[in-house]
């Protein structure tokens, strides 16, 4: 699996976007980038995935650079809710590992 | 349904204990996963079933034996563990693994703490 690297922690004020970046400079052709939040010891909750177009859903956008070497999640408007530690982690297809990387610790302030 | 169920919630016991934890899910789900989470760091991959085959063991001390006796049933039993095995244990399945374009769905975990 590649590797990811995320910042160890952000703040982010309430209400204000939140744009969380990772760097997979090693990610291959047929890998997914997927991105979890996990809320204080609960179970990761899954957000967002994509493999190469930029993709939006009800909780987030992901944007991935067009050399699939970084990729930014956007939450567009944080609550005091959204407060959690988030994972980037790639997924190669036809392959059983999904790794976490040592994720981002976000943290919304009001 | 689109829940994986963990059972206990939180489980204290000794070193000389026999315990077993639960995971369940009725999402038709063929892939099933074990992970270790110990505090403030990520979840690490302890074991993989694929069609209820142990498809991956990732050098796992075997006083942790996994059991999955059908598709939506997964048990971990624990027997003589220390405590540094203090840790959330999270369950996951996934769909297959062969689809990349699909996610891991977690349960909520369970809290081991070993006395």
């Amino acid at each position: 699996d590649a590797k990811t690297t995320q910042p160890p922690s952000m703040d982010c004020a309430e209400g204000r976007a939140a744009n969380l970046p990772c760097n997979h400079s090693t990610i291959s052709g047929n890998e997914y980038v997927y991105w979890y939040r996990q809320i204080h010891s609960q179970g990761p909750q899954y957000i967002i995935h994509g493999l190469k177009n930029n993709e939006t859903n009800e909780m987030a956008s992901l944007i991935i650079t067009e050399d699939r070497k970084s990729s930014t999640l956007i939450l567009p408007h944080a609550t005091l809710r959204d407060t959690a530690v988030y994972y980037c982690i790639v997924r190669v297809n036809n392959f059983n590992k999904f790794y976490f990387g040592s994720g981002t610790k976000l943290n919304v302030k009001p | 349904d689109t829940e994986v169920t963990q059972t206990p919630k939180h489980l204290v016991m000794g070193m000389t204990n026999k315990k077993s934890l639960k995971c369940e899910q009725h999402m038709g789900h063929r892939a099933m996963y074990w992970y270790k989470q110990k505090a403030k760091k990520p979840p690490e991959l302890m074991f993989v079933y694929s069609y209820e085959k142990l498809s991956i063991n990732e050098s796992v001390p075997s006083r942790f034996s996994p059991e999955c006796p059908n598709s939506s049933l997964l048990n971990l039993h624990l027997h003589a563990l220390q405590p540094e095995d203090s840790a959330l244990y999270l369950c996951a399945s996934s769909q297959d693994l062969s689809a990349a374009n699909y996610g891991y769905t977690f349960g909520s975990g369970t809290r081991l703490t070993v006395v």
